[in-house]
């Protein structure tokens, strides 16, 4: 059974500072790996997604990568803002019919 | 483009009886999937349709069950309801292993 992991569960920084999500992954055989927000109570917004053979993605303020030989990824949000206050949730996909794979998250406050 | 759409929003039910969520695929998509989000936690893989078939299932018992049109769209039954079925469920659909486009979710509560 594949596992996925989010460090840290919570993070709570002031606005306009700059940080990293990180996300990590026990399937050596990952297909794609993807980023979603989260708000409360809400479905899940697609943020990125980064196949096995590319390293990262960038859109915007967010950049994401991924190093299949560690099982990590990282999602780097530049210049946060109170509006990306959110659950960011991870999940990797094998490219089978298993579904998505997800983390916890990690429940982000950004502080006016 | 429209997305992805689920229907109703939220649910009451009461333990033992069953219930029929629905969810539209995005256009063009072939492929929905399942997933079951209890508070706090990540959503839960439930099972896959592909082409009016289930193709893929994560560990829920029988008593979930699904179905997908010609149309692409599809329901997710779960009969005898539990407490523990209270969740967020979720919707998404793509064009096979693509990326995973999302619905809003129904918040289904057991009492």
């Amino acid at each position: 059974k594949q596992e996925v992991t989010q460090i840290p569960a919570a993070l709570s920084v002031p606005e306009g500072e700059n940080l990293v999500l990180n996300c990590s992954f026990t399937d050596s055989a990952i297909y794609n790996l993807q980023w979603f927000r989260q708000d409360p109570g809400k479905g899940l917004t697609s943020l990125l997604l980064i196949q096995s053979s590319q390293r990262e993605q960038t859109s915007g303020r967010l950049n994401a990568s991924l190093d299949k030989s560690s099982g990590r990824s990282t999602l780097y949000i530049a210049a946060s803002q109170p509006g990306d206050s959110a659950t960011y949730l991870c999940a990797e996909s094998g490219g089978g019919a298993d579904g998505l794979t997800f983390g916890k998250g990690t429940h982000l406050i950004i502080q006016p | 483009e429209t997305g992805v759409t689920q229907s109703p929003t939220h649910l009451i039910k009461t333990r033992g009886q069953q219930v029929t969520l629905r969810c539209s695929s995005q256009s063009g998509h072939n492929t929905v999937s399942w997933y079951q989000q209890a508070l706090g936690q990540g959503p839960q893989f439930i099972f896959q349709y592909y082409r009016e078939e289930e193709n893929g299932r994560g560990n829920f018992p029988p008593r979930f069950s699904g179905l997908q049109f010609p149309n692409y769209s599809s329901e997710l039954n779960v009969n005898a309801l539990e407490l523990d079925d209270s969740a967020l469920y979720l919707c998404a659909s793509s064009s096979r292993i693509h990326e995973q486009f999302f619905g809003p979710g129904t918040r289904l509560t057991v009492l």
